[in-house]
């Protein structure tokens, strides 16, 4: 079984200074992990995914996110915040041997002026 | 490229109403998903298809729910007879392959409100 935590309900940053969004997962081999955002009432949209190789990956808009196999997380970085990061931010995991994309509850990220 | 194509954007029907939700993926993509989205449950997988075949419908949560996808561009979503829990958001999303490393591209969602 795979699964994805999301300890953060919300997370509340002002513009300019860092933005952490965690997540930490669980599965039974190797894991694809992604993160995807949400602006209000639109779909989700994908931010970047780990498959293999650097356990630093850079994705769209400025994010990043670290892969860490010993802690199973995998965190999603954001050196300068903008006030239009604010959005609902959501982790996915994927288990090598399974088609399904197992989503966190997901973060509400709110970015201040 | 258009995206995934979802309609309604919105439906508000009264309980015991036929509902449909209809998508439309990305060409060439040959797996399509539908996920339900609430607040208390977050988001759901409903059932999953690849070259249109129903590979997985374990998510369905009642035999009210049905889903098909009669060809490579088209997939509904019904509900009969609708109730007021079945109130979320419905997203479609569509992928290009089965391929573990590919990622999603989701329609901007169905809101449904049953009364």
């Amino acid at each position: 079984a795979q699964s994805v935590a999301q300890p953060e309900d919300q997370v509340n940053v002002a513009e300019g200074n860092p933005l952490t969004v965690k997540c930490t997962y669980s599965v039974s081999g190797n894991p694809y992990l992604f993160w995807y955002v949400q602006y209000p009432n639109r779909g989700l949209q994908f931010l970047l995914k780990y498959i293999t190789g650097d356990n630093l990956v850079k994705g769209s808009y400025g994010f990043e996110a670290e892969f860490n196999k010993s802690q199973t997380s995998f965190h999603l970085k954001k050196p300068s915040a903008l006030v239009s990061d604010s959005a609902l931010y959501f982790c996915a995991v994927r288990d090598w041997g399974d088609y399904k994309l197992s989503f966190g509850a997901g973060t509400t990220v709110t970015v201040r002026a | 490229d258009a995206g995934v194509i979802q309609s309604p954007r919105h439906e508000v029907t009264e309980m015991g109403q036929e509902v449909t939700l209809r998508c439309k993926p990305i060409s060439g993509h040959n797996s399509l998903f539908w996920y339900r989205q609430t607040m208390m449950r977050g988001l759901e997988l409903l059932i999953y298809f690849n070259n249109n075949v129903p590979i997985d419908d374990s998510g369905m949560p009642e035999d009210r729910f049905s889903a098909k996808m009669p060809n490579a561009s088209f997939s509904t979503l019904k509900i009969q007879p609708s109730e007021p829990r079945d109130s979320a958001v419905y997203f479609c999303a569509s992928s290009r392959s089965t391929e573990r490393n590919e990622k999603l591209f989701f329609g901007s969602g169905t809101q449904l409100s049953v009364l």
